[in-house]
């Protein structure tokens, strides 16, 4: 079956602009994950959504990125007013939510800020 | 706060070689811990995970255990082929008042010499 898809997988803008991230889940997986990955670094945590509220935005480094997921499917992660140092590779994760909690990644969007 | 530390950073090895990873954390209320493969430029593929009543999963050539008690985890890769080159990434997951994310090591970059 289908994994997790994201959108763009590049994207390179000027600081300031504003940016969107897509994040398609495996179909039925209540649980998305959005990480964010410096180079040379593990991912670090941003937010994590159970259905369409957002249970845990305690990764998010400041009020310039918001994420969403109105319908408890796709996903949106939103950065506004972006910054050189917002450069990195955004990846999402989704899971079932049930016991093992396996979290399955997509291939990340490489977003670079000039 | 939860850390994750992965030793050594990189290992290069020849082929056909058994190979051991290693993985610390300081969480003990761990409810899992994942093992990832990432080839560069590329998202992450879940090799194994190990749910916090387990001991050690299997999968082909690859066995990981898990003692809690200790705060380690170990890969171990058996006949090790140059196709297993990649950065392998250690991650916790705990359960904090039903919030879920992954707290991930820096990863060990792994070759596998011809």
């Amino acid at each position: 079956g289908a994994g997790v898809s994201q959108t763009p997988s590049n994207k390179v803008t000027e600081k300031g602009k504003y940016v969107e991230l897509r994040c398609d889940p495996i179909s039925g997986h209540t649980a998305l994950y959005w990480y964010r990955q410096s180079l040379g670094q593990g991912p670090e945590f941003l937010i994590y959504f159970q259905g369409t509220g957002a249970a845990d935005d305690s990764g998010l480094p400041n009020d310039r990125f918001f994420a969403v997921r109105p319908e408890g499917s796709v996903s949106t992660l939103k950065i506004q007013r972006t910054e050189r140092g917002d450069s990195a590779v955004y990846l999402c994760a989704s899971s079932s939510g049930y016991s093992r909690n396996e979290q399955f990644f997509g291939p990340g969007t490489r977003l670079t800020v000039l | 706060k939860q850390e994750v530390t992965q030793i050594p950073a990189a290992l290069s090895v020849p082929e056909g070689e058994n190979l051991v990873l290693n993985c610390s954390f300081t969480d003990s209320a761990i409810y899992n811990l994942q093992w990832f493969r990432q080839d560069p430029g590329k998202g992450l593929t879940s090799l194994l995970l190990i749910q916090s009543s387990q001991r050690e999963q299997t999968s082909g050539r690859l066995n990981a255990s898990l003692d809690k008690s200790s705060g380690r985890s170990t890969l171990y890769i058996a006949a090790s082929q140059p196709g297993d080159s990649a950065t392998y990434l250690c991650a916790e997951q705990t359960i904090i008042q039903g919030a879920q994310k992954l707290v991930f090591g820096q990863g060990t970059r792994l070759t596998i010499n011809p």
